[in-house]
């Protein structure tokens, strides 16, 4: 089984939908979890740390279940500039260590 | 620009040479990493310092490859007697050792080419 496990897609949206991805970890005693969005031939960038109560940035809401080991993004009002692969990051150890990244989720919002 | 920064952005090499990517971090970031992306993958850690001490390499890391950070400021990572399979993107990250989350942030990548 991956550490960490995302559906690939691509998930093609009209511009305007909510559109919501989900991912998967192994390790039950992670930490601390994130997600990044990475252009095309592109360096990942941080989107959005992902805390246990919940946190939202704009239009941008993660949220993390313990209990099932899961971690969604929701993004509402998808832009065109949304259109991204969408990575799923764990740090297994809750320090300044590793990170595990999914292979991503690629979304391509469409007029 | 104070982000972390790489150089080379782009190498293509021929199999058997070696190869050195450098990477410079966020100038107050004391943890530097290392990580390669292969096409369709998420990044796979490689190695990671504290300062000039390397506190943890990946399984990935063979003995063709070798990461310092002598000053405890940029890291160079070198690959000897290169192979096609290391064509990959090297992507270089940074964080604080303990604070924000520990969130690390990442530079442009060198993209490796293996002829």
């Amino acid at each position: 089984r991956k550490e960490v496990e995302q559906d690939p897609g691509p998930f093609n949206v009209p511009e305007g939908a909510t559109v919501a991805f989900n991912c998967t970890y192994s390790n039950s005693a992670s930490q601390s979890f994130f997600w990044y969005r990475q252009d095309c031939r592109k360096e990942p960038k941080l989107l959005m740390s992902v805390y246990s109560s919940g946190n939202e940035d704009g239009r941008f809401t993660a949220q993390l279940n313990r209990a099932s080991q899961y971690i969604s993004l929701l993004i509402r009002d998808s832009k065109l500039s949304d259109s991204a692969t969408y990575l799923c990051v764990v740090n297994p150890n809750g320090t300044a260590s590793k990170l595990t990244f999914g292979t991503g989720t690629r979304l391509q919002v469409t007029l | 620009d104070t982000g972390v920064s790489q150089n080379p952005r782009h190498k293509i090499t021929k199999r058997g040479q070696n190869v050195t990517f450098r990477c410079d971090p966020i100038s107050e970031h004391n943890r530097l990493y290392w990580y390669r992306q292969t096409l369709g993958q998420g990044p796979e850690f490689l190695t990671y310092f504290q300062n000039e001490a390397q506190l943890e390499k990946s399984r990935l890391l063979s003995d063709r490859f070798s990461a310092e950070r002598p000053k405890g400021s940029f890291s160079t990572l070198e690959i000897q007697r290169t192979e096609q399979g290391d064509s990959a993107m090297y992507l270089c990250a940074s964080s604080l050792a303990q604070g924000q989350g520990y969130e690390q942030y990442f530079g442009p990548g060198t993209r490796l080419t293996v002829t």
